[in-house]
């Protein structure tokens, strides 16, 4: 058990509203992910971290920002929500306290966070 | 952005048969993994592999990697019900810590 945990795992809200959601790890490791993952598109990553207040862009984050003000918490915030951004959101770490990932280290994901936007 | 494509996308069987999901692309990884997702939960590795030509087996899984480090494919012998889920292979590659995935093959084993 890698110690993720996403909230909440469930939300609905309209377009325009701005969203925020939350993982927290309890194992101290430094690489965090936020993916989100749709029908035919499998899982594509919105944006990550390497370190407290260090991060950067993955392949879909238009739209999306994101904050780690601690090791432990990475939030993805959704500024103004559209139907687009409708998605199962994951939250992932790697096992890396070192700043190294090696390239057989495993990612761990929490169990999601359903977004329906109406 | 380094595309993997699975196939095929979905696959359905009965009990006891064997099956193969593949995961091609053009570019070369440093290493590649597969997961198995389950409804309502994140994804869970099964297997890592980092060299050409390797095979790997957990139990009924195989898994291999391609000699070009571009491709790999799992082969479950005599599926049970219990293997039913969405595999998905990610593979690394020189950008540190950075996963690309495939759009996965929904697997289903029937009694």
């Amino acid at each position: 058990d890698a110690g993720i945990t996403q909230s909440p795992r469930h939300k609905v809200t309209e377009t325009g509203t701005p969203v925020t959601l939350r993982c927290h790890q309890t194992e101290n490791h430094r690489y965090m992910y936020w993916y989100r993952q749709d029908p035919g598109h499998g899982l594509r990553l919105i944006h990550y971290s390497y370190g407290v207040k260090d991060t950067d862009k993955g392949e879909v984050s238009d739209g999306y920002s994101v904050s780690r003000s601690k090791t432990e918490d990475f939030l993805l915030t959704l500024e103004s929500a559209t139907s687009s951004q409708t998605s199962v959101y994951f939250c992932a770490i790697s096992e890396s306290k070192t700043g190294v990932i090696m390239g057989n280290q495993p990612q761990h994901f929490g169990d999601g966070t359903r977004l329906s936007i109406l | 952005t380094q595309l993997l494509e699975q196939s095929p996308q979905f696959l359905s069987i009965q009990e006891g048969e064997n099956l193969t999901v593949y995961c091609n692309s053009s570019s070369v990884f440093s290493s590649l993994q597969w997961y198995r997702q389950e409804p309502g939960e994140g994804p869970v590795l099964l297997v890592t592999v980092v060299t050409g030509g390797e095979v790997k087996k957990l139990k009924r899984l195989t898994f291999q990697f391609g000699d070009a480090r571009k491709d790999s494919s799992l082969h479950i012998t005599a599926a049970q019900p219990g293997d039913t889920g969405l595999y998905l292979c990610a593979g690394r590659g020189r950008s540190w810590g950075k996963l690309q995935f495939g759009a996965g093959t929904q697997v289903v084993v029937t009694p």
